[in-house]
């Protein structure tokens, strides 16, 4: 199986300040990377699908990057509502797996 | 709209068999693939296995001799069973769509499910 790993295990950061969470797959998945943002009392939410393309209704303010092993989802001018959890999930092989999650806080 | 939702007893005893349905509207089962995850504290997010969009199916290894998933397509409807649970087991249980790959567009609300006596 595929094993993801995700850093910084949680953060804080302030009202319009840039944060950037990491995602590393155990093998190359060729960009079948999605990053989720989830809510508490709620289901995760897709944001970037293929590493870097962003998800319907989603905002411009997220962004993916990343290739081969290493994924990055980047959130410029943090808001209010991005506080939560935010997951990343490789589709390249069976298996799915799922990254341990990274907690997003204010600051 | 892509809609997701599942139901269930919320409360299994252990050693007895789970059975969850999941309701989907918005798309066709006979066009995309839906999924069974699972979110547990000791796991985390976990994968449990697919009905792919032809009616085949697929499993995690580490549930395959516990999990069967169906479906009734004239009825929008998909179907986990689960059997010999155990206090692990505990926790909420998804039914979800991908469209991207193996990568899941949208998720059903969830269901808590409770292994206790």
């Amino acid at each position: 199986d595929i094993q993801m790993t995700q850093s910084p295990h949680s953060l804080s950061a302030s009202l319009g300040e840039t944060v950037s969470i990491e995602c590393l797959a155990s093998e190359g998945i060729s960009n079948y990377l999605a990053w989720y943002q989830q809510k508490p009392g709620k289901s995760p939410q897709l944001l970037i699908y293929y590493a870097s393309s962003l998800h319907d209704g989603v905002p411009s303010r997220f962004s993916g990057s990343g290739s081969g092993t290493q994924y990055s989802l980047k959130i410029s001018n943090m808001q209010p509502e991005d506080e939560g959890l935010y997951y990343c999930q490789q589709g390249y092989k069976y298996p799915i797996t799922f990254g341990p999650g990274t907690k997003l806080e204010i600051k | 709209q892509v809609q997701l939702k599942e139901s269930g007893p919320g409360l299994v005893q252990p050693s007895q068999t789970l059975s969850l349905t999941c309701t989907v509207s918005g798309f066709s089962l006979t066009s995309y693939n839906v999924h069974w995850v699972r979110q547990t504290p000791g796991k985390g997010l976990e994968w449990m296995g697919v009905i792919w969009n032809g009616g085949n199916t697929d499993y995690n290894s580490a549930l395959k001799s516990r999990l069967s998933i169906s479906r009734d397509t004239s009825k929008s409807q998909l179907f986990l069973t689960m059997n010999s649970l155990q206090t692990e087991d505990t926790g909420i249980y998804y039914c979800s769509r991908n469209d991207y790959g193996g990568l899941i567009d949208y998720w059903g609300q969830g269901t808590l499910v409770t292994v206790s006596s």
